[in-house]
C-alpha cells in the first residue's frame, strides 16, 4: 500500500498569503496524484488531478506540481473561502490511498 | 448537473448488516466507474471500494474485504454498498463518488455526494 504523508499538519496564514502544501509518497506514483478541499460538514471537492491539471471550475489561484514522490499544492493568494482541509490522493496503485490532510487556518 | 444522493445510514449493532444506496442523476450513470469513500468522525478520508461502469470489476480495501460488497444497478442509476459483520471501527460518514473518467475506474473520484452516517454501536 502506498503511504502519502502530508505536511505541515496545520498551516496558519492570513488572507492574501501564499499557501504551499506538501504531499510525499512512499514510492513513485508518477503523476497520479489528486488534491481535494474539504470544508466542515461538506463533501470533498476535487481541485487538481494528475498532479497539475485543474478540475472543472477551479480558480487559477490553485496550482499543483510534482512527480514521482514529491508533490505540492500552491494557493497563490488565499481567499476567505480557501480556509479548509486539503487532502492528496494517489491512483497509481490500488488500494487508492489518501494523505492525512493539511488544515489551512486563519492566523 | 451531477447529483449523488446517499441513503441507508443509521445506527446498527456490531455484527449486523446495513445496505447503503447512492442515487445518481445528471450524467450517464452506466458509463462511469463509481467509488465509496468513508470518513470516521474527526478523521481523514479512507477509500472503501470501487466498481467499473458495467460492474465487471470491483476492488475493495483490506479492512472491508470479505465483509463489504459494492454493486450497481444501471437500470436504476443506483450504486450500493452491502455492509455485513459491522464493527465499531466502521463508524463513519460514507460518501459515494463518481470516477473522473468514463469506462473503467481511473481511481480519481470527481463528484461526491453529501454522505450518509453509519454508526456501529451496541
Amino acid at each position: 500500500e502506498i503511504v502519502l504523508t502530508q505536511s505541515p499538519a496545520t498551516l496558519s496564514l492570513s488572507p492574501g498569503d501564499r499557501a504551499t502544501l506538501s504531499c510525499r509518497a512512499s514510492q513513485s506514483i508518477r503523476s497520479y496524484l489528486a488534491w481535494y478541499q474539504q470544508k466542515p460538514g461538506q463533501a470533498p471537492r476535487l481541485l487538481i488531478y494528475d498532479a497539475s491539471s485543474r478540475a472543472t471550475g477551479i480558480p487559477a489561484r490553485f496550482s499543483g506540481s510534482g512527480s514521482g514522490t514529491d508533490f505540492t499544492l500552491t494557493i497563490s493568494s488565499l481567499e476567505p473561502e480557501d480556509f479548509a482541509v486539503y487532502y492528496c490522493q494517489q491512483r497509481s496503485n490500488w488500494p487508492l490511498t489518501f494523505g492525512g490532510g493539511t488544515k489551512v487556518e486563519i492566523k | 448537473q451531477v447529483q449523488l444522493v446517499e441513503s441507508g445510514g443509521g445506527v446498527v449493532q456490531p455484527g449486523r448488516s446495513l445496505r447503503l444506496s447512492c442515487a445518481a442523476s445528471g450524467f450517464t450513470f452506466s458509463s462511469y466507474g463509481m467509488h465509496w469513500v468513508r470518513q470516521a468522525p474527526g478523521k481523514g478520508l479512507e477509500w472503501v471500494a470501487d466498481i467499473w461502469y458495467d460492474g465487471s470489476n470491483k476492488y475493495s480495501a483490506d479492512p472491508v474485504k470479505g465483509r463489504f460488497t459494492i454493486s450497481r444497478d444501471n437500470s436504476k442509476d443506483t450504486l450500493y454498498l452491502q455492509m455485513n459483520s459491522l464493527r465499531a471501527e466502521d463508524t463513519a460518514v460514507y460518501y459515494c463518488a463518481r470516477d473522473g473518467r468514463s469506462g473503467y475506474s481511473s481511481g480519481c473520484p470527481d463528484y461526491w455526494g453529501q454522505g450518509t452516517l453509519v454508526t456501529v454501536s451496541s
